[in-house]
């Protein structure tokens, strides 16, 4: 069984600055991929980053990046140069192995004020 | 732009109506999936199919049932609606690699009064 934890239920940051939000998860299997969403308030959901779990690499988007540490199963967001705009909950779910369905955490509500 | 519909985005339903959520894909997708959300924001996935004629009970219980006649359509039907029933619904699909993650719709917040 998969399972993913975000300890964090609401975080706070100001405009402009960066913000960490932590994911850790567990898996027994090889094959995995990791992700990062965004719900933002009364709107859709959409995906802001992906990590697949053979690439060494941190994945990147823009402002967004992770940092994926796989030994000790952290799979953490950063948000550089913070947008009102990324005012939203923010999910963290796994892809293992045969599954065919992600598992979500509980989501980490961040509010960026000015 | 949304490649996932999700209709109504708002209903207000008395106790004991029948409804459907209805929810199409443009995509192609074969595996679509329903959640619930709570207050909390949490997710629980309640159904979800694997293509044509393939639906399966998530893992949270629920007095919901679900139909894929079409590949691109999976809507979800509550015969008889109760104030237990009042909560956000998303749907979502896959297609391809699972390294893809969901698309999403953008929901359905349902209100039993």
């Amino acid at each position: 069984a998969q399972t993913v934890t975000q300890s964090q239920p609401e975080m706070s940051v100001q405009e402009a600055e960066t913000v960490t939000l932590s994911c850790t998860y567990d898996t027994s299997e090889n094959n995995y991929y990791l992700f990062w969403y965004k719900q933002p308030p009364s709107r859709q959901m959409i995906l802001v980053i992906r990590q697949e779990a053979y690439k060494q690499q941190n994945a990147t988007e823009n402002r967004f990046s992770v940092n994926f540490q796989k030994a000790a199963k952290s799979f953490s967001l950063k948000i550089s140069d913070s947008q009102l705009g990324d005012t939203a909950m923010y999910f963290c779910a796994l892809y293992a192995g045969t599954a065919s369905k992600l598992t979500f955490g509980t989501g980490t509500r961040l509010q960026v004020t000015l | 732009e949304a490649d996932i519909y999700q209709t109504p985005r708002y209903l207000v339903i008395g106790t004991g109506k029948k409804i459907t959520l209805e929810c199409s894909q443009t995509m192609g997708h074969d595996k679509m999936y329903w959640y619930q959300q709570d207050p909390g924001m949490e997710l629980h996935l309640i159904h979800y199919s694997y293509g044509v004629n393939s639906t399966e009970k998530g893992d949270l219980s629920s007095e919901s049932t679900v139909s894929r006649i079409r590949t691109e359509h999976f809507p979800l039907t509550l015969e008889s609606a109760r104030p237990s029933h009042t909560s956000q619904y998303l749907c979502a699909s896959r297609g391809g690699a699972r390294g893809y993650g969901y698309t999403f719709g953008s929901g359905t917040r349902l209100t039993v009064v």
